[in-house]
């Protein structure tokens, strides 16, 4: 399996404050994506990332930055979090590009108060 | 934009019967196709893909899926479940002019003992 991590795994928060998300992977994939997993919703593209400082937005992007200033790490931010951004949120990477095998973390589970 | 319907957002079935889990595309271009599963309370891992060639594509654990290019579908299969194949289904979807990979809103698969 990848070496994907996430961090933290859980996170309650309230509504209002900045949260900051972490991605890391350790197998030099060039590509980065975040999603949002939610009842009835499946999983949501956020944002994603092609290379360091590559990065473009996904459906639901809206609320929400990222980072991807190395390779292995790739930052998500909610700059004001809001009761509706309570999810899971997972991370994934891939090697050279789509069609390759999406390599996923364990997941977020994020609490807005 | 390329889009995926799972038509079942639930699938009850007995352990040892066969299960066809549903899934319809929609592109104006080519498509890549994939079905990823998800464990409780685990991220998601890949259990197959289509590419090209031949459109009956065998995975892990047992399952296959066919292409249907007419019929715009990518349902998949597994001739006899086991209680270990409880988990969350997710049919994907991406193209050859696209980095973003489009989850659908996946299936719940059940195993009645």
């Amino acid at each position: 399996d990848a070496g994907i991590t996430q961090s933290p795994r859980h996170k309650v928060t309230e509504t209002g404050t900045p949260v900051t998300l972490r991605c890391h992977q350790t197998e030099n994939h060039r590509y980065m994506y975040w999603y949002r997993q939610d009842p009835g919703h499946g999983l949501r593209l956020i944002h994603y990332s092609y290379g360091v400082k590559d990065t473009d937005k996904g459906e639901v992007s809206d609320g929400y930055s990222v980072s991807r200033s190395k390779t292995e790490d790739f930052l998500l931010t909610l700059e004001s979090a809001t009761s509706s951004q309570t999810s899971v949120y997972f991370c994934a990477s891939l090697d050279s590009g789509p069609p390759d095998t999406q390599y996923f973390g364990p997941g977020t589970r994020l609490t807005v108060l | 934009a390329q889009s995926v319907t799972q038509l079942d957002s639930q699938v009850p079935v007995f352990e040892e019967a066969p299960v066809e889990l549903r899934c319809n595309y929609s592109s104006s271009v080519s498509v890549y196709l994939f079905w990823y599963v998800q464990y409780p309370n685990q991220g998601l891992q890949l259990l197959l893909k289509y590419l090209s060639g031949s459109t009956l594509v065998k995975g892990i654990n047992g399952f296959e899926a066919e292409f249907n290019k007419s019929q715009t579908s990518f349902h998949l299969r597994k001739p006899s479940v086991h209680i270990s194949d409880t988990a969350e289904y997710f049919c994907a979807v991406t193209t050859n002019r696209d980095d973003k990979i489009i989850f659908g809103k996946g299936t719940r698969l059940h195993i009645l003992p």
